[in-house]
Parts: structure tokens; C-alpha cells; sequence
């Protein structure tokens, strides 16, 4: 249980368009979904908070209007790296609550974006 | 906020010996506290979790202590394997379904 997916797993895309990442929870409902971002041999630094039906918490220093949250369900979450540049490309990582668990945040298989 | 800090940086230890990462948090809000385990190019898979109630959690060959007064909480891995190679975060989180404040991480190496 508590499977989390994000399609797609790899990317690569020109400078100045924008990508959509996938992130779903496959086998419970979602109370919140977080977004990460994880550069080679480094940490986990959270982007934004995302709850169903409700705007995005960003994290300072995150641009909001460059990286898109939409949670259109309580097992889905997007995100859109808007006007993409070769200074976005890493490594994107979801992760999910269990509705009605105790906090715990099991993660997405993550996406690695390259742009080119 | 939260600061998260964790050591050390990478570790290496020789099959069947015990490995421990120690973390700090400032916050003494902080009351749920979980490691993952992360191999190369995977998504983070939590291992063993403590919450502020209890001073020490056992599950096999891992287990992890917390002390509050301290603010600090360690991953105690006893008898390794080379399966056990992979980098390992600590994490801190003030209350259910809050963000999680991540240690920088601790690349184990156990060698054969």
C-alpha cells in the first residue's frame, strides 16, 4: 500500500517551453502532496505544499508564476515548470500524505528533467 | 524555522559492523521524526519513523532514539550489509501532515 507515481519518470525539453509533471497517489487519498526538488549528490529541498482544491504554499525563494501546482484531486497533484531554462533541469520529487494516517510522507519515483 | 542538521557526510563500515547517523533539530516544536533510505536514482523509502512521545523505536536491525531535551535523534543500523549503501536522510516535521525539514544526508558505504 501507499504507492505514489509520477509520470513521466524522464523528460528533456528545449529552453522556453514548459513541462507538466504528474504526481498520483495510486491506492489512498491524498490529504497533501508535496513537491521537491533534489540536485545530484544533495538533499531534498521542498518546492511547495499542495492541498486539494486550494492554492499552493511556496517555499521562499520558489517563483510561484514559474512552477505551477494545480491539485485538481485528493490523488493528484501537478506541476508545471513554466519557460523552462537549462538552470531547471534536476531532479523533481512528489510525495503524499495518507488521508487519515499519521503524517507520513511516502514518495514518487521522481522525474529527472533535463533542458536542453 | 526548522534547521535540520545531520552527521556525518558519508560513512564507511565493514559487513556485519553497526552504523550511526546523528541529527539536530533547533525547533522544539518538532515532534515526528522519520529516515529515509535513498539508493541512486530512487525515491526516498521511509525505513523507521519516532514521534516525541517515546525515547527509542526498534524494528530488526534498525532502530532510532530520540532525545528531546537534547534535540537530537540518531539511526542506528547493527549488523550491515552491502544492501544497506545508500545515502540516508533524517527529517523533521512539527505535527501531522506538516512539511518536513531534511538533513543533508549521510551516504553509507558498507563494504563486502
Amino acid at each position: 500500500g501507499a504507492v505514489v507515481s509520477q509520470h513521466p519518470s524522464r523528460v528533456i525539453c528545449k529552453s522556453g517551453t514548459s513541462v507538466k509533471i504528474e504526481c498520483r497517489s495510486l491506492d489512498f487519498q491524498a490529504t497533501t502532496m508535496f513537491w521537491y526538488r533534489q540536485f545530484p549528490k544533495q538533499s531534498l529541498m521542498l518546492m511547495a505544499t499542495s492541498n486539494e482544491g486550494s492554492k499552493a504554499t511556496y517555499e521562499q525563494g520558489v517563483e510561484k508564476d514559474k512552477f505551477l501546482i494545480n491539485h485538481a484531486s485528493l490523488t493528484l497533484s501537478t506541476l508545471t515548470v513554466t519557460s523552462a531554462h537549462p538552470e531547471d533541469s534536476s531532479f523533481y520529487i512528489c510525495s503524499a500524505n495518507i488521508r487519515g494516517g499519521a503524517g507520513e510522507q511516502y514518495f514518487g519515483p521522481g522525474t529527472r528533467l533535463t533542458v536542453t | 524555522g526548522e534547521n535540520v542538521e545531520q552527521h556525518p557526510s558519508t560513512l564507511s563500515v565493514q559487513e556485519g559492523d553497526s552504523a550511526v547517523i546523528k541529527c539536530t533539530y533547533s525547533d522544539s516544536a518538532s515532534n515526528y521524526f522519520p529516515w529515509y533510505k535513498q539508493e541512486l536514482g530512487k525515491r526516498p523509502q521511509l525505513i523507521i519513523d519516532i514521534r516525541s512521545n517515546v525515547g527509542e523505536k526498534k524494528d530488526q536491525r534498525i532502530a532510532v532514539t530520540l532525545n528531546k531535551t537534547a534535540k537530537h535523534f540518531s539511526l542506528h543500523i547493527t549488523e550491515t550489509q552491502p544492501e544497506d549503501s545508500a545515502v540516508y536522510f533524517c527529517a523533521a516535521s512539527m505535527g501531522n501532515f506538516n512539511k518536513f525539514y531534511f538533513g543533508s544526508g549521510t551516504k553509507l558505504n558498507v563494504k563486502p
